[in-house]
């Protein structure tokens, strides 16, 4: 079946660093590709997202590119901040009539002053 | 807007007690799911509903069962719980449509604990 893979975590960077979240996934057609934001103590929130191959996600200063030779989705922002630190999923929509999310297994962010 | 919220926030329970948790939306979505969050594991599916009236197994249905009797009201029920089920468990709905690139609205989140 469909599957989401992400590095291990917890990634900790000085603020103003350069972030990198890898995600490569495993699905069979050409899903819709997702990164959502858990800060602490809420639900989820949608990042971006991107819909097809070379397509570019970006918001708040993270940007995603949907690879489909590499089946991967990274997560990058050129400098982060506290306001960053959480817990971020890469997801990818099933291609049935149901459109649930499979999710990685998510990733935690701590940035320090 | 309260958009999707669960009830209740936080909850212990003894193993062999039963309970159920609510998900209410005001968006008129079609489509609702439950979730649960483990550490190291992400989110799980274990229920969802694609309209009122329906519902259909997830990836870890078992031990749960779900009603959808009002388009807006998701019903997760845990008739004889277990350590296992402790978890944070996630209802998230979706409007209709057949776009894949649709976002999941999300509520708060259950804090459960099974002892």
């Amino acid at each position: 079946g469909d599957s989401v893979t992400q590095m291990e975590g917890p990634v900790t960077l000085s603020e103003e660093a350069f972030l990198t979240i890898n995600c490569t996934y495993t699905a069979t057609g050409y899903p819709s590709l997702f990164w959502y934001v858990q800060y602490p103590g809420e639900g989820l929130q949608l990042l971006l997202k991107a819909t097809k191959a070379d397509d570019k996600g970006s918001n708040k200063g993270f940007e995603a590119t949907y690879r489909k030779e590499t089946t991967s989705f990274h997560l990058e922002k050129g400098s982060v901040q506290v306001s960053d630190s959480a817990v971020y999923f890469c997801a990818l929509s099933e291609m049935d009539s149901s459109y649930k999310l499979i999710f990685g297994s998510g990733t935690r962010l701590l940035v320090r002053p | 807007n309260a958009g999707v919220t669960q009830t209740p926030k936080f909850r212990v329970l003894k193993t062999g007690q039963s309970m159920t948790l609510l998900c209410a939306q005001d968006m008129n979505h079609e489509y609702m799911y439950w979730y649960r969050q483990d550490p190291g594991m992400g989110l799980r599916l274990i229920h969802y509903s694609v309209g009122e009236g329906t519902t259909a197994k997830g990836e870890v249905p078992d031990g749960y069962n779900v009603s959808r009797l009002k388009k807006q009201n998701f019903l997760l029920g845990l008739e004889s719980a277990a350590p296992s089920q402790t978890s944070v468990y996630f209802c998230a709905s979706r409007p209709s449509g057949r776009a894949t690139n649709e976002k999941l609205f999300f509520g708060s989140g259950t804090q459960l604990s099974v002892l």
